[in-house]
Protein backbone atom coordinates (compact mmCIF):
# COMPACT_ATOMS: atom_id res chain seq x y z
CA UNK A 1 0.00 0.00 0.00
CA UNK A 2 1.29 3.28 -0.48
CA UNK A 3 0.71 4.70 2.97
CA UNK A 4 -1.34 8.02 3.67
CA UNK A 5 -1.15 10.18 1.14
CA UNK A 6 -1.18 14.46 1.90
CA UNK A 7 -1.50 17.44 -0.96
CA UNK A 8 0.07 19.85 -1.46
CA UNK A 9 2.90 18.70 0.51
CA UNK A 10 3.57 23.07 0.59
CA UNK A 11 1.25 26.13 0.07
CA UNK A 12 2.09 29.45 0.19
CA UNK A 13 -0.99 31.86 0.10
CA UNK A 14 -2.27 35.23 0.84
CA UNK A 15 -4.37 36.31 4.10
CA UNK A 16 -7.86 35.99 2.71
CA UNK A 17 -7.36 33.07 0.26
CA UNK A 18 -9.51 29.60 0.72
CA UNK A 19 -6.71 27.24 0.98
CA UNK A 20 -8.05 23.04 0.82
CA UNK A 21 -5.44 20.33 1.97
CA UNK A 22 -6.21 16.64 0.85
CA UNK A 23 -5.48 13.58 2.08
CA UNK A 24 -6.06 10.10 0.57
CA UNK A 25 -5.99 7.31 3.78
CA UNK A 26 -4.94 3.66 3.76
CA UNK A 27 -7.14 1.24 2.04
CA UNK A 28 -9.38 -0.50 4.84
CA UNK A 29 -9.06 1.74 7.60
CA UNK A 30 -12.11 2.98 9.54
CA UNK A 31 -10.33 6.34 11.30
CA UNK A 32 -9.21 9.15 9.71
CA UNK A 33 -7.88 11.84 12.38
CA UNK A 34 -6.39 16.07 11.04
CA UNK A 35 -3.85 16.97 13.47
CA UNK A 36 -1.95 20.62 13.18
CA UNK A 37 1.58 21.00 14.31
CA UNK A 38 3.60 24.11 15.37
CA UNK A 39 5.71 24.58 17.84
CA UNK A 40 4.17 26.46 19.85
CA UNK A 41 1.24 24.11 20.49
CA UNK A 42 2.35 21.10 18.82
CA UNK A 43 0.26 18.17 17.68
CA UNK A 44 -3.51 19.00 18.02
CA UNK A 45 -6.17 17.01 17.16
CA UNK A 46 -8.46 18.89 14.66
CA UNK A 47 -11.20 16.41 13.43
CA UNK A 48 -11.19 12.65 13.45
CA UNK A 49 -14.05 10.54 11.54
CA UNK A 50 -15.26 7.29 11.34
CA UNK A 51 -16.27 5.23 8.94
CA UNK A 52 -16.54 8.54 6.96
CA UNK A 53 -18.37 10.31 10.13
CA UNK A 54 -17.13 12.82 11.87
CA UNK A 55 -17.26 12.21 15.51
CA UNK A 56 -15.10 15.32 17.70
CA UNK A 57 -14.77 17.94 15.69
CA UNK A 58 -14.06 19.74 19.21
CA UNK A 59 -10.28 20.36 18.38
CA UNK A 60 -11.54 22.58 14.89
CA UNK A 61 -10.14 25.96 15.90
CA UNK A 62 -12.91 28.13 14.88
CA UNK A 63 -15.84 28.60 11.76
CA UNK A 64 -12.98 29.41 9.01
CA UNK A 65 -12.11 26.14 9.47
CA UNK A 66 -14.50 22.87 7.83
CA UNK A 67 -13.79 19.02 7.18
CA UNK A 68 -15.15 16.40 5.14
CA UNK A 69 -15.09 13.23 4.46
CA UNK A 70 -17.63 12.28 0.92
CA UNK A 71 -16.38 8.54 1.03
CA UNK A 72 -13.84 6.14 2.68
CA UNK A 73 -10.77 7.12 -0.02
CA UNK A 74 -11.34 10.64 0.33
CA UNK A 75 -10.84 13.89 2.99
CA UNK A 76 -10.54 17.35 2.88
CA UNK A 77 -9.85 19.85 5.50
CA UNK A 78 -10.79 23.57 4.05
CA UNK A 79 -9.56 26.79 5.69
CA UNK A 80 -11.78 29.71 4.77
CA UNK A 81 -10.31 32.80 5.09
CA UNK A 82 -7.07 32.09 5.87
CA UNK A 83 -4.99 33.95 8.29
CA UNK A 84 -1.09 34.33 9.25
CA UNK A 85 -1.89 32.12 12.63
CA UNK A 86 -3.19 29.28 10.64
CA UNK A 87 0.41 29.16 8.97
CA UNK A 88 1.19 24.75 10.37
CA UNK A 89 1.86 21.62 9.24
CA UNK A 90 -1.09 19.63 8.92
CA UNK A 91 -1.21 15.76 8.81
CA UNK A 92 -3.58 13.79 8.16
CA UNK A 93 -3.32 10.38 9.79
CA UNK A 94 -5.45 6.85 9.53
CA UNK A 95 -5.76 3.41 11.20
CA UNK A 96 -8.00 0.51 11.55
CA UNK A 97 -10.74 -0.05 14.35
CA UNK A 98 -9.15 0.21 17.86
CA UNK A 99 -10.62 -3.17 18.64
CA UNK A 100 -7.91 -4.72 15.92
CA UNK A 101 -4.69 -3.11 16.14
CA UNK A 102 -5.46 0.64 16.16
CA UNK A 103 -2.12 1.43 14.64
CA UNK A 104 -1.87 4.98 13.55
CA UNK A 105 -0.44 5.73 10.05
CA UNK A 106 0.74 9.57 9.19
CA UNK A 107 0.82 11.00 5.61
CA UNK A 108 3.98 13.37 5.20
CA UNK A 109 2.21 16.55 5.89
CA UNK A 110 1.27 19.58 4.11
CA UNK A 111 3.43 22.47 5.06
CA UNK A 112 0.74 25.61 5.03
CA UNK A 113 2.43 29.54 5.43
CA UNK A 114 -0.80 32.26 5.62
CA UNK A 115 1.59 35.61 4.31
CA UNK B 1 -10.54 14.87 29.70
CA UNK B 2 -7.26 12.68 28.96
CA UNK B 3 -3.59 14.77 28.88
CA UNK B 4 -0.32 13.49 28.15
CA UNK B 5 2.88 14.51 29.32
CA UNK B 6 6.11 13.45 28.41
CA UNK B 7 9.34 14.07 30.72
CA UNK B 8 12.18 15.04 30.18
CA UNK B 9 11.72 17.70 27.15
CA UNK B 10 15.17 17.31 26.07
CA UNK B 11 17.81 14.88 26.37
CA UNK B 12 21.15 15.24 25.24
CA UNK B 13 23.58 11.97 25.57
CA UNK B 14 27.10 10.71 24.38
CA UNK B 15 26.65 7.81 21.36
CA UNK B 16 26.33 4.12 23.44
CA UNK B 17 24.78 5.23 26.73
CA UNK B 18 21.01 3.67 27.28
CA UNK B 19 18.21 6.21 27.87
CA UNK B 20 14.74 6.45 28.72
CA UNK B 21 12.29 7.94 27.75
CA UNK B 22 8.84 8.88 29.83
CA UNK B 23 5.47 9.41 29.39
CA UNK B 24 2.55 9.79 31.38
CA UNK B 25 -1.41 9.78 30.80
CA UNK B 26 -4.15 10.73 33.04
CA UNK B 27 -6.95 8.20 32.26
CA UNK B 28 -6.36 4.54 32.26
CA UNK B 29 -8.92 4.00 30.00
CA UNK B 30 -7.16 3.20 26.65
CA UNK B 31 -7.24 0.93 23.66
CA UNK B 32 -3.31 1.47 23.24
CA UNK B 33 -0.50 3.59 23.26
CA UNK B 34 1.99 4.38 20.48
CA UNK B 35 5.62 5.76 20.12
CA UNK B 36 6.62 7.67 17.60
CA UNK B 37 9.55 9.48 16.05
CA UNK B 38 9.79 12.62 14.05
CA UNK B 39 12.86 13.91 12.71
CA UNK B 40 13.37 17.67 12.04
CA UNK B 41 10.74 19.09 9.12
CA UNK B 42 9.43 15.29 8.80
CA UNK B 43 6.29 13.65 9.28
CA UNK B 44 5.90 11.03 12.32
CA UNK B 45 7.00 7.25 11.79
CA UNK B 46 5.02 4.32 14.06
CA UNK B 47 8.23 2.85 16.62
CA UNK B 48 5.87 0.86 18.41
CA UNK B 49 2.34 -0.11 19.38
CA UNK B 50 1.22 -1.51 22.45
CA UNK B 51 -1.96 -2.94 23.36
CA UNK B 52 -3.94 -2.28 26.85
CA UNK B 53 -3.53 -5.58 27.81
CA UNK B 54 0.23 -6.20 26.71
CA UNK B 55 3.21 -4.74 29.51
CA UNK B 56 5.87 -3.98 26.86
CA UNK B 57 7.60 -4.28 22.85
CA UNK B 58 9.95 -4.69 21.68
CA UNK B 59 11.31 -3.98 18.23
CA UNK B 60 15.51 -3.96 17.73
CA UNK B 61 17.36 -1.93 20.24
CA UNK B 62 13.93 -0.22 21.55
CA UNK B 63 11.86 -1.65 24.43
CA UNK B 64 8.17 0.19 25.25
CA UNK B 65 6.58 -0.58 28.30
CA UNK B 66 3.23 0.20 29.80
CA UNK B 67 1.73 0.12 33.28
CA UNK B 68 -2.29 1.39 32.48
CA UNK B 69 -2.96 1.35 35.98
CA UNK B 70 -0.46 4.01 36.93
CA UNK B 71 -0.34 6.10 33.50
CA UNK B 72 2.79 5.40 32.33
CA UNK B 73 4.79 4.16 29.87
CA UNK B 74 8.81 4.01 29.08
CA UNK B 75 10.64 4.25 25.87
CA UNK B 76 14.16 2.53 26.59
CA UNK B 77 16.47 2.75 23.30
CA UNK B 78 19.95 0.93 24.03
CA UNK B 79 22.98 1.83 22.52
CA UNK B 80 22.14 5.34 21.41
CA UNK B 81 23.25 5.95 18.03
CA UNK B 82 23.47 9.66 16.60
CA UNK B 83 21.18 8.40 13.76
CA UNK B 84 19.04 8.46 16.82
CA UNK B 85 18.42 11.90 17.14
CA UNK B 86 14.86 12.99 16.55
CA UNK B 87 11.83 14.00 18.49
CA UNK B 88 9.87 11.23 20.40
CA UNK B 89 5.96 11.57 20.52
CA UNK B 90 4.03 9.09 22.81
CA UNK B 91 0.11 9.08 21.51
CA UNK B 92 -2.61 6.98 23.67
CA UNK B 93 -6.31 6.44 22.09
CA UNK B 94 -9.09 6.78 24.11
CA UNK B 95 -11.25 3.83 25.02
CA UNK B 96 -14.68 5.80 26.02
CA UNK B 97 -17.59 5.77 23.54
CA UNK B 98 -17.51 8.26 20.81
CA UNK B 99 -13.63 9.16 22.67
CA UNK B 100 -11.45 6.95 20.78
CA UNK B 101 -9.30 9.48 19.71
CA UNK B 102 -5.36 9.54 19.69
CA UNK B 103 -4.10 12.54 22.05
CA UNK B 104 -0.30 13.34 21.93
CA UNK B 105 2.46 14.19 24.31
CA UNK B 106 4.31 17.01 23.57
CA UNK B 107 7.10 14.75 22.82
CA UNK B 108 10.84 14.47 23.76
CA UNK B 109 13.62 16.08 22.05
CA UNK B 110 16.67 13.49 21.90
CA UNK B 111 20.24 14.42 20.65
CA UNK B 112 22.83 11.94 20.30
CA UNK B 113 25.78 13.38 20.57
CA UNK B 114 29.09 11.51 18.46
Amino acid sequence: DAGVIQSPRHEVTEMGQEVTLRCKPISGHDYLFWYRQTMMRGLELLIYFNNNVPIDDSGMPEDRFSAKMPNASFSTLKIQPSEPRDSAVYFCASSPPPQTSGELFFGEGSRLTVL
Amino acid sequence: KQEVTQIPAALSVPEGENLVLNCSFTDSAIYNLQWFRQDPGKGLTSLLLIQSSQREQTSGRLNASLDKSSGRSTLYIAASQPGDSATYLCAVRGMKTSYDKVIFGPGTSLSVIP
